[in-house]
């Protein structure tokens, strides 16, 4: 089944050390999405790629950069994970001309800082 | 502030019956809406849709209602099933080809045999 998938599931790091979470897809949509979530909130966007053109949110901090090396895969990189970076991060895939909004999401990668 | 309000973050409903989610916002811009369903340690799956040119939108027992001029809309599930408990996220885009969307802080659907 064409999916998106998200590696790890579970990811613990310490405070301060550099983390990345990946995502790949088989769905080959050209827009790619990495959302914050925190507990009991909403799923917050802080990039996303159409094609490989990035679009950073204007408030997702310094601290978290995004790269996506070929249609397939987009990998978030948080270079100084701090306490309040503990959260789900999902991804998500969309087709420019699906429609309006549909996205395709991955089951998440679930961060801890120690 | 939030532009996407789902205000009630739990409802508990009787399988059989009807269960009514609701969705507030406040961005005059929006004009696509969407439902997500969240499983626990899964990720959101699309539900059902509205564009805001329409004010109603129905697929099996789901049935989505758009009050523009409220800035409100409501998700209904009839018969309910014990199945349907889950999250369920609201989301809204302004539009573009690329759908970036603002979502709610969803509403935990228990739905009791």
């Amino acid at each position: 089944d064409a999916m998106v998938i998200q590696n790890p599931r579970y990811q613990v790091t310490q405070f301060g050390k550099p983390v990345t979470l990946s995502c790949s897809q088989t769905l080959n949509h050209n827009v790619m999405y990495w959302y914050q979530q925190k507990s009991s909130q909403a799923p917050k966007l802080l990039f996303h790629y159409y094609d490989k053109d990035f679009n950073n949110e204007a408030d997702t901090p310094d601290n978290f950069q995004s790269r996506r090396p070929n249609t397939s895969f987009c990998f978030l990189d948080i270079r100084s994970p701090g306490l309040g970076d503990a959260a789900m991060y999902l991804c998500a895939t969309s087709r420019e001309n699906q429609g309006l909004g549909t996205q395709h999401f991955g089951d998440g990668t679930r961060l801890s800082i120690l | 502030d939030q532009q996407v309000k789902q205000n009630s973050p739990s409802l508990s409903v009787q399988e059989g019956r009807i269960s009514i989610l609701n969705c507030d916002y406040t961005n005059s811009m929006f004009d696509y809406f969407l439902w997500y369903k969240k499983y626990p340690a899964e990720g959101p799956t699309f539900l059902i849709s509205i564009s805001s040119i329409k004010d109603k939108n129905e697929d099996g027992r789901f049935t989505v209602f758009l009050n523009k001029s409220a800035k409100h809309l409501s998700l209904h599930i009839v018969p309910s099933q014990p199945g349907d408990s889950a999250v369920y996220f609201c989301a809204a885009s302004d539009g573009g080809s690329q759908g970036n969307l603002i979502f709610g802080k969803g509403t935990k659907l228990s739905v009791k045999p």
